[in-house]
């Protein structure tokens, strides 16, 4: 079974640009999460979505949202971006209580 | 609010060389515990789960304990193959603002050295 895919694997983007990252879980899983992960604040939990609806939110700016689509697939956008934005964004999708996390994007903000 | 401290941050050992992880937390009411190992620019890979106290899983030179308050992880024999990220995480009991979370720990660096 294909494990999460995540696109693109790097980006680089100036201040002030919007990104938008995709992630595709793992067939049959209907939950999709998303993560920040920085040296310094170490893996954080940006939000969660399932059947296409936020379950949860973390302490993240509203500059930072996303979404799901009916077959499970999900986007998650950052607009104005800042140079504080720079991290590995990962993606999970959950089978029950486990979460299986996708390679991420490295996002470098210049 | 959920916390999770690991220590030590790094770990030298030499292979062979038995030793233990440890991953203290807080949580208001724990669904699970879990265990990840992580390679420099991947993501994160799903060792084990634990859900109660006194629970243990192994895993080739891994295995994983759980008390009330921490959770260990003791590596036998290592090899260099070993050498990672090891992250600990807790997912507090479902409902309001904690569906879904996980709050991980800084994680140990793990290094064995041949």
């Amino acid at each position: 079974k294909a494990g999460v895919t995540q696109t693109p694997r790097y980006l680089i983007k100036t201040r002030g640009q919007q990104v938008t990252l995709s992630c595709s879980p793992i067939s049959g899983h209907r939950s999709v999460s998303w993560y920040q992960q920085t040296p310094g604040q170490g893996l954080q939990f940006l939000f969660e979505y399932f059947s296409e609806t936020q379950r949860n939110k973390g302490n993240f700016p509203g500059r930072f949202s996303g979404r799901q689509f009916s077959n499970s697939r999900s986007e998650m956008n950052v607009s104005t971006l800042e140079l504080g934005d720079s991290a590995l964004y990962l993606c999970a999708s959950r089978l029950e209580a486990v979460k299986f996390f996708g390679p991420g994007t490295r996002l470098t903000v210049l | 609010e959920d916390q999770v401290t690991q220590s030590p941050e790094a770990l030298r050992l030499q292979e062979g060389e038995s030793s233990s992880l440890n991953c203290s937390y807080t949580v208001s009411g724990l669904r699970g515990l879990f265990w990840y190992r992580q390679d420099p620019g991947k993501g994160p890979e799903f060792l084990f789960t634990l859900y109660s106290a006194g629970e243990e899983k192994e895993k080739e030179r891994l295995k994983a304990t759980l008390t009330k308050k921490e959770s260990f992880l003791h590596i036998t024999a290592p090899k260099p193959e070993d050498s990672a990220t090891y992250l600990c995480a807790v997912q507090p009991t479902a409902g309001g603002t904690s569906y879904g979370k996980l709050t991980f720990g800084q994680g140990t660096i793990l290094t064995v050295h041949p």
